[in-house]
């Protein structure tokens, strides 16, 4: 059974600092893994997509890696922003065959960062 | 986001009452999800769809019920409210390309909804 795990569960940081988010699976067979933001009250916001065959993905300031035989994730956060805070979740399909599939979560990441 | 809406974005409604909430995407995409947010429990899955007509439970589908007549509608529907079902829902879709690769998810902005 997938199970995904990350890793703090809160974590506040001065504006500024360079900050990693960890996100752990139990099984090394995803097809690809994908970080989302959620900001208090809203939706889910796609953040990056990083496929099975990938080592890692970049948009702007920040970076996702994929360990797939060491079952992990991080997403990478440069010079860390106020703006930046909110909660970051990671996600594996659980794939079915023609049915599509259903995320797995973790349970998320909450950042606060500080002026 | 703009391919996915949600409606309506609010709602309170009594014990006992159906509440029908609709999904709508504009992105032709085949795979449809209903998921609900409590604090405690992150996201579960409620049900999800394949294609028109093709459904299937998830982890928490009891009390909910779907529809899918068309590919950009998905309605949720909570037979009898009941205060546990008083929660945020998201929908999300999502579309296959080649086997295993350009596959992602797109949720909408959400619904919260109240029993009281």
């Amino acid at each position: 059974k997938q199970e995904v795990t990350q890793i703090p569960a809160a974590l506040s940081v001065p504006e500024g600092e360079n900050l990693v988010l960890n996100c752990s699976f139990t099984d090394s067979a995803i097809y690809n893994l994908q970080w989302f933001r959620q900001d208090p009250g809203k939706g889910l916001t796609s953040l990056l997509l990083i496929q099975s065959s990938q080592r890692e993905q970049t948009s702007g300031r920040l970076n996702a890696s994929l360990d797939k035989s060491s079952g992990r994730s991080t997403l990478y956060i440069a010079a860390s922003q106020p703006g930046d805070s909110a909660t970051y979740l990671c996600a594996v399909p659980l794939l079915i065959y023609n049915q599509g599939g259903k995320l797995i979560f973790g349970q998320g990441t909450e950042l606060s960062v500080k002026p | 986001d703009a391919g996915i809406t949600q409606s309506p974005r609010h709602k309170v409604t009594e014990t006992g009452t159906p509440v029908t909430l609709r999904c709508h995407q504009t992105e032709n995409h085949r795979y449809m999800y209903w998921y609900r947010q409590d604090p405690g429990h992150g996201l579960r899955l409620i049900h999800y769809s394949y294609g028109v007509k093709d459904t299937d439970k998830g982890e928490v589908s009891d009390g909910y019920s779907v529809s899918r007549s068309k590919t950009e509608d998905f309605l949720l529907t909570l037979e009898s409210a009941t205060s546990s079902q008083t929660s945020v829902y998201f929908c999300a879709i999502s579309e296959l390309g080649p086997w295993t690769e350009n596959y992602g998810y797109t949720f909408g902005s959400g619904t919260r909804l109240t029993v009281v």
